[in-house]
């Protein structure tokens, strides 16, 4: 299957600071990424939707603001965690829609945040 | 919009015994059914998925059944064994219109006992 590699795996920053994560589809082109957040124990929660050459659309509750996103190629879309809180410490995952034959969306490793 | 409903949150069976998860979907124009395993810490992998055209998809001991009328499918694991523990989630989008847009379950606690 299609390949989806997410970076980086897991990152601990400070409060206050920015940390950027990158998903990048290795062998296939994406025009459409997705962000997921997930809470331990708890499901994913769609964040936003990655347009290439466009602005992304994000789910109702989201600031757009404090997560930026941007997809400039097809093959690499990058979420950025601005002025990180400890709240925002989560797992991000991302996904392609890689259109493949059997419809299946492919994830990313995902990344760890931990906010100090 | 969509709203993925998932039952039991967790479900503890004997290795051997099947094991039967039920998701409900609101969206009546969903007509793509996935369901992921996740492993702590790792990426969901798509283990078998169902579109509104069929009613029953199987592939070895994983089965789906979907009933569109209902608006909800289910997840069947026959002859379980303890790698078979992990979480499970459900998912439905409307493949067409929105790409690959999937809304989640809450997920399922399986743990499967030597």
């Amino acid at each position: 299957g299609a390949v989806v590699s997410q970076h980086p795996s897991w990152v601990i920053c400070k409060s206050g600071t920015s940390v950027k994560i990158e998903c990048r589809s290795l062998d296939f082109q994406a025009t459409t990424m997705f962000w997921y957040r997930q809470f331990p124990k708890q499901s994913l929660m769609l964040m936003a939707t990655s347009n290439e050459g466009s602005k992304a659309t994000y789910e109702q509750g989201v600031e757009k603001d404090k997560f930026l996103i941007n997809h400039a190629s097809l093959t690499l879309s990058t979420l950025t965690v601005t002025s990180a809180h400890p709240e925002d410490s989560s797992f991000y995952i991302c996904s392609a829609d890689g259109r493949s034959n059997t419809g299946e969306l492919f994830f990313g490793e995902g990344s760890r945040l931990t906010v100090l | 919009g969509e709203n993925v409903e998932q039952h039991p949150s967790t479900l503890s069976v004997q290795e051997g015994d099947s094991a039967v998860i039920k998701c409900t979907y609101s969206d009546s124009a969903s007509n793509y059914f996935p369901w992921y395993k996740q492993e702590l810490g790792k990426r969901p992998q798509l283990i078998i998925d169902i579109r509104s055209n069929v009613g029953e998809k199987k592939d070895q001991r994983i089965a789906v059944t979907l009933n569109k009328t209902a608006k909800h499918f289910s997840l069947h694991i026959t002859e379980t064994q303890p790698e078979d523990s992990a979480v499970y989630f459900c998912a439905a989008s409307r493949e067409e219109t929105s790409g690959s847009r999937l809304t989640f379950g809450e997920g399922t606690q399986l743990t499967v006992n030597p």
